[in-house]
């Protein structure tokens, strides 16, 4: 059972466009979401977490916007850079004593074209 | 600070070879993960330890054993190894920051089960 469905799958932008990757989650226990950007042979890398409190969470050229009703949150890269070509995951726990557990996405194989 | 580092990068086994990665990170974290990467699943959680001398299943536990040694290292042991096993494997630590756990993972260990 995937709790956490990412979308979508791969995705092609043109420098300096909008890149969006949407996640839908199911599992209203869950209160942290990150995103973690991963480079071809490394391991992932994380970019930006937000937690349900909140509706938005911008840092630099990326932002997530989080919608509580829907279960939904979605990663947006403004003027999208070659540099930013990586397979992005969304992901989302629940708070524990055990420490974070997270479930993820399937991933997004992000390309950006000079 | 190295951070999280693996051992070994690539393995090649036989179905039915045991082996062990290992995993050691220099952050003094108290919580380590061990997850595996299938293309289009994402990553997911196979053990993880809260802290030094316990652990406890994740979402596919079948097939590995784990080990935490200390507070730096947690190692995953493949007793039979199977095909279906074959992977890419990312050893995590976190810590917390503002009440969340913020994962760091390694560089992976790719290991191929013929």
């Amino acid at each position: 059972q995937q709790q956490v469905k990412q979308s979508p799958q791969s995705l092609i932008v043109q420098k300096g466009g909008i890149s969006i990757i949407n996640c839908a989650y199911e599992n209203t226990a869950f209160d942290y979401f990150p995103w973690y950007q991963q480079f071809p042979g490394k391991g992932p890398a994380l970019l930006i977490a937000i937690r349900p409190d909140v509706s938005e969470k911008k840092e630099g050229r990326f932002t997530i916007s989080f919608n509580k009703s829907a279960k939904q949150f979605s990663l947006h890269i403004m003027d999208s850079q070659p540099g930013d070509s990586a397979t992005y995951f969304c992901a989302a726990s629940r708070s524990n004593n055990a420490g974070n557990m997270l479930t993820f996405g399937g991933g997004t194989r992000l390309m950006v074209k000079p | 600070n190295a951070g999280v580092t693996q051992t070994p990068k690539f393995q090649v086994l036989k179905t039915g070879q045991s082996m062990t990665l290992q995993c050691a990170q220099d952050m003094n974290h108290n919580s380590m993960y061990w997850y595996r990467q299938d293309p289009g699943m994402g990553l997911r959680l196979i053990y993880y330890s809260a802290s030094e001398g316990t652990t406890d299943k994740g979402e596919v536990p079948n097939g590995y054993n784990v080990s935490r040694l200390n507070k730096r290292e947690f190692s995953l042991r493949l007793e039979s190894a199977a095909p279906s096993q074959t992977s890419v494997y990312f050893c995590a630590s976190s810590v917390v920051v503002g009440g969340s756990y913020e994962q760091y993972f390694g560089p992976g260990t790719r290991l191929t089960v013929t």
